[in-house]
């Protein structure tokens, strides 16, 4: 069964840096990876999506590298500001049957400004 | 733009009553899911349907039943209410073939 880890669970920040946030998964036969945001009480937001064959997305002042063998993914901010404050999940569907997705529980990031 | 709304944002239910969280997503997206998400616990697959003919429990199932009617639809359905099941409940569509997932914005449910 896959298994999905984010490291760390919570960072905070200064305004302006640069950050990476990590997600690691058990396996590697993936189909892509997403990740999220989500603020408080709301629902999530889709950031960026990688598919299997690629290894990076860009979105803005967001990149999202992903290298399957290694079973780990990074999602780089970078010139952080107190609007990126909230939790950020990643995502991964399960190699087969159906394929349900299985989410880390996510890093909550607060940029202070 | 991909929508998918949820029928209520905060609800109170007393405990025994049968509730429904509706859910509808406009993009014609195949695959549906229903999520519990708790502090510490992360999000937690309740149902899933993959097109209107077929649908599939997740990890969490039990106490709970789905509907899906038409292909935009997915009602998640609390039998028989109760405390433990205070939470905030997420559906979300998938675009396929990209597998993109896409979330409503949330019903946070309180039982007393």
């Amino acid at each position: 069964k896959q298994e999905v880890t984010q490291i760390p669970a919570a960072l905070s920040v200064p305004e302006g840096e640069n950050l990476v946030l990590n997600c690691s998964f058990t396996d590697s036969a993936i189909y892509n990876l997403q990740w999220f945001r989500q603020d408080p009480g709301k629902g999530l937001t889709s950031l960026l999506l990688i598919q299997s064959s690629q290894r990076e997305q860009t979105s803005g002042r967001l990149n999202a590298s992903l290298d399957k063998s290694s079973g780990r993914s990074t999602l780089y901010i970078a010139a952080s500001q107190p609007g990126d404050s909230a939790t950020y999940l990643c995502a991964v569907p399960d190699s087969g049957g159906y394929q349900k997705v299985t989410f880390g529980i996510g890093t909550k990031l607060q940029v202070i400004p | 733009d991909v929508k998918v709304t949820q029928s209520s944002r905060y609800l109170v239910k007393r405990t025994g009553e049968k509730v429904f969280l509706e859910c509808v997503q406009d993009m014609d997206h195949e695959n549906m899911f229903w999520y519990r998400q708790d502090p510490g616990l992360g999000l937690r697959l309740i149902y899933f349907s993959y097109d209107v003919k077929m649908k599939e429990k997740g990890d969490i199932p039990e106490g709970y039943s789905v509907s899906r009617e038409k292909k935009e639809r997915f009602s998640l359905i609390l039998e028989s209410a109760s405390t433990n099941q205070t939470s905030m409940y997420l559906c979300a569509s998938r675009d396929l073939p990209t597998y993109e997932q896409y979330f409503g914005p949330g019903t946070r449910l309180t039982v007393t």
